[in-house]
């Protein structure tokens, strides 16, 4: 299957700050979507991005297909934003990261 | 928005015991799928499915089975819950491969 790579593993923030999270994937693949789990364990999509760049208020994603590589940017960010990131990427099935766990101090 | 909803969020089933895990969808969604979550290890794929009465086995099917009787329903089964599939299982539906997933607010199973 795909390799999916995310980096970093942890992040830890102060309020207010920006930060830059990645997926690196193995192959070409036909979607990538960014997901984020919550304290209690709900998986949340944030972007279904196969390529291309997409913004949501704070949020923005951007995937460069042809270099296997997918970028999630947090600004401004709250503590609300704490959890665990996802990267995803589909072929046949989807296949996960291990995740960036983000801890967000005010 | 699509719901994806399963049935329990924690539960406690004793070693041995017949374990069924529901996952209801309410889009019309071909596909479904069942993962699980462990620490470390990230999200798992157990079985998947694209139609009715259709299943596939994912990555770590092994002391598990799949149900999918009615297009909005996908049940997990554990047919003799052990110690080791103890975590937290995900249900997940989505319209098709073009499209992303939805995913329930899983369900924490402890067997002791």
């Amino acid at each position: 299957g795909i390799q999916v790579e995310q980096s970093p593993p942890d992040l830890i923030l102060q309020e207010g700050a920006n930060s830059t999270l990645r997926c690196n994937f193995s192959d070409s693949v036909n979607n990538l979507q960014w997901f984020h789990q919550n304290p209690w364990g709900q998986l949340i999509n944030l972007f279904y991005i196969p390529s291309g760049t997409k913004q949501n208020g704070r949020l923005s994603a951007t995937t460069v297909a042809t270099e296997r590589y997918s970028l999630l940017y947090i600004s401004s960010s709250q503590t609300t934003d704490s959890g665990v990131y996802f990267c995803a990427v589909y072929d046949v099935q989807f296949y996960f990261g291990t995740g960036t766990s983000l801890t967000v101090i005010p | 928005d699509v719901k994806v909803t399963q049935s329990s969020r924690y539960l406690v089933k004793r070693t041995g015991e017949k374990v069924f895990l529901e996952c209801v969808q309410d889009m019309d969604h071909e596909n479904m799928f069942w993962y699980r979550q462990d620490p470390g290890l990230g999200l798992r794929l157990i079985y998947f499915s694209y139609d009715v009465k259709m299943k596939e086995k994912g990555d770590i099917p092994e002391g598990y089975s799949v149900s999918r009787e009615k297009k909005e329903r996908f049940s997990l089964i554990l047919e003799s819950a052990s110690t080791n599939q103890t975590s937290m299982y995900l249900c997940a539906s989505s319209a098709g491969t073009a499209y992303g997933y939805t995913f329930g607010s899983g369900t924490r199973l402890t067997v002791v």
